[in-house]
C-alpha cells in the first residue's frame, strides 16, 4: 500500500498567488522528506531536503524564499510555492526513505501537478 | 543538478520481446534503485541493489549492480502492454544521503 500521501494531486492558480502542497507519511514517522520537481519529459530534480524541527536544506539554484518548506511534525511536510509564476508550473513530488540508513530506498508520493496561469 | 546517463532514451518494442536498459556514471555508487513512472503519477520502486555484482529479480524484471559500481542494468523479459512507462535509475554516492536520478528511458510496447 501507499506509504506517502500527497495533496492536492493537481492545482491551477493565478500568477502571483501562493500554493501549498502537503506530503504525509502514512503509518510511520519521517524525520526527513525530500521534495523533487519534474518538468515535462525530464527527470526528477531534487529541490530540497525537509528536516523535521529544523530548516530545510535547499539545492543549489533553488530559491528558499520562493519555495517555503515546513516540516512541523514527523508525518507532515509542506511545500509552499510563493508568488507563483507560469515558469513554476511543474510536477512536484515528495519522497521519504523507507528503512534505516541513507541507502534505504526512496518511496514517492503521487505528485502534484501545478499549473500557473 | 547532476544526472546519470541512461540509455536508451526511448524504445518501441513488440509485445513479448525482452528489453534492456542501462545507467552509467563517471563516479561510483553504493546503492542503485530502479523506478517506473506512469503518466501523472509518482515513481514506483521496482528493484533496489546494494552490492557490486548483485543480481536481483522482481517477477519479469532483473537488475544488476555493475561490478565497477559505475553502472547498473535493468532487463524486462516478455514485455506486456502495461510495461509502458518511463523507467528511471537512481544512484547514491558514498557518504551522501541524496539520490541522483537518471535521465529516464521511455518504453512503448506495441501489441
Amino acid at each position: 500500500g501507499a506509504v506517502v500521501s500527497q495533496h492536492p494531486s493537481w492545482v491551477i492558480c493565478k500568477s502571483g498567488t501562493s500554493v501549498k502542497i502537503e506530503c504525509r507519511s502514512l503509518d510511520f514517522q519521517a524525520t526527513t522528506m525530500f521534495w523533487y520537481r519534474q518538468f515535462p519529459k525530464q527527470s526528477l530534480m531534487l529541490m530540497a531536503t525537509s528536516n523535521e524541527g529544523s530548516k530545510a536544506t535547499y539545492e543549489q539554484g533553488v530559491e528558499k524564499d520562493k519555495f517555503l518548506i515546513n516540516h512541523a511534525s514527523l508525518t507532515l511536510s509542506t511545500l509552499t510555492v510563493t508568488s507563483a509564476h507560469p515558469e513554476d508550473s511543474s510536477f512536484y513530488i515528495c519522497s521519504v526513505h523507507i528503512g534505516t540508513g541513507p541507502g534505504s530506498p526512496l518511496h514517492f508520493g503521487n505528485g502534484t501537478r501545478l499549473t500557473v496561469t | 543538478g547532476q544526472q546519470l546517463n541512461q540509455s536508451p532514451q526511448s524504445m518501441f518494442i513488440q509485445e513479448g520481446e525482452d528489453v534492456s536498459m542501462n545507467c552509467t556514471s563517471s563516479s561510483i555508487f553504493n546503492t542503485w534503485l530502479w523506478y517506473k513512472q506512469d503518466p501523472g503519477e509518482g515513481p514506483v520502486l521496482l528493484i533496489a541493489l546494494y552490492k557490486a555484482g548483485e543480481l536481483t529479480s522482481n517477477g519479469r524484471l532483473t537488475a544488476q549492480f555493475g561490478i565497477t559500481r559505475k553502472d547498473s542494468f535493468l532487463n524486462i523479459s516478455a514485455s506486456i502492454p502495461s510495461d509502458v512507462g518511463i523507467y528511471f535509475c537512481a544512484g547514491l554516492s558514498p557518504g551522501t544521503y541524496k539520490y541522483i536520478f537518471g535521465t529516464g528511458t521511455r518504453l512503448k510496447v506495441l501489441a
